[in-house]
């Protein structure tokens, strides 16, 4: 079984604190994959990254960095947390084209609130 | 530039009824479209992909490219079918992430 894991299910942060959420997978995916996840806005991709150390930027990366050191790792970092990013953040991955059994696999997701 | 919409938030209906959930999409070229569910307190993960033209759980959709629609259906809804669905499309053959609709929430009603 795929899995992805993410280091926490809830955080509280406090506004201005910098904040890092922790990915990790143990399928030897290439892709990794960082979302938001908000009520009536459905699933926003923030950042991906093909390959270590190589990072894309996806539809809201404003106020947000990543990192990949390695393969198995991906963490999302808020460098001064405000409370309109108080979300719930949701990490996958994926093989990069698996033609007809792509998938991306999802964590458990960590509920983020900024006070 | 690829979108996929779900023009409702909120689906309710009885158990034993039929469900369709409404997924189109605009994409100029050849799309890949996959249905993810996510069940109270669990994980996002795939229901279907299109390319597989499977049935899971008792749904199916049909890629309409004419309609440019990926409808998810089941003929029967149960109570267990609660959860909120999403749809998703990727250019086929690419290694580009997948786009996501906004969500419809489906409520079976005993």
């Amino acid at each position: 079984d795929v899995k992805v894991t993410q280091s926490s299910r809830y955080l509280v942060k406090r506004t201005g604190e910098k904040v890092f959420l922790e990915c990790v997978q143990d399928m030897d995916h290439e892709n990794m994959f960082w979302y938001r996840q908000d009520p009536g806005l459905g699933l926003r991709l923030i950042y991906f990254s093909y390959d270590v150390k190589m990072k894309e930027k996806g539809d809201i990366p404003e106020g947000y960095s990543v990192s990949r050191e390695k393969k198995e790792r991906f963490s999302l970092i808020l460098e001064s947390a405000s409370t309109n990013q108080t979300s719930m953040y949701l990490c996958a991955s994926s093989f990069p084209d698996a033609a007809s059994s792509y998938e991306q696999y999802f964590g458990p997701g960590t509920r983020l609130t900024v006070t | 530039a690829q979108r996929v919409t779900q023009p409702e938030k909120l689906l309710s209906v009885f158990k034993g009824a039929p469900v369709e959930l409404k997924c189109n999409y605009s994409y100029s070229g050849s799309p890949e479209l996959f249905w993810y569910v996510q069940y109270s307190r669990q994980r996002l993960q795939l229901l279907l992909r299109h390319i597989s033209r499977e049935s899971i759980k008792g749904f199916t959709a049909d890629l309409n490219k004419g309609e440019t629609s990926f409808h998810l259906k089941k003929p029967f809804a149960q109570e267990e079918d609660s959860a909120m669905y999403y749809c998703a499309l990727r250019p086929f053959g690419g290694n580009t992430p997948l786009v996501f609709g906004k969500g419809t929430r489906l409520s079976v009603i005993a």
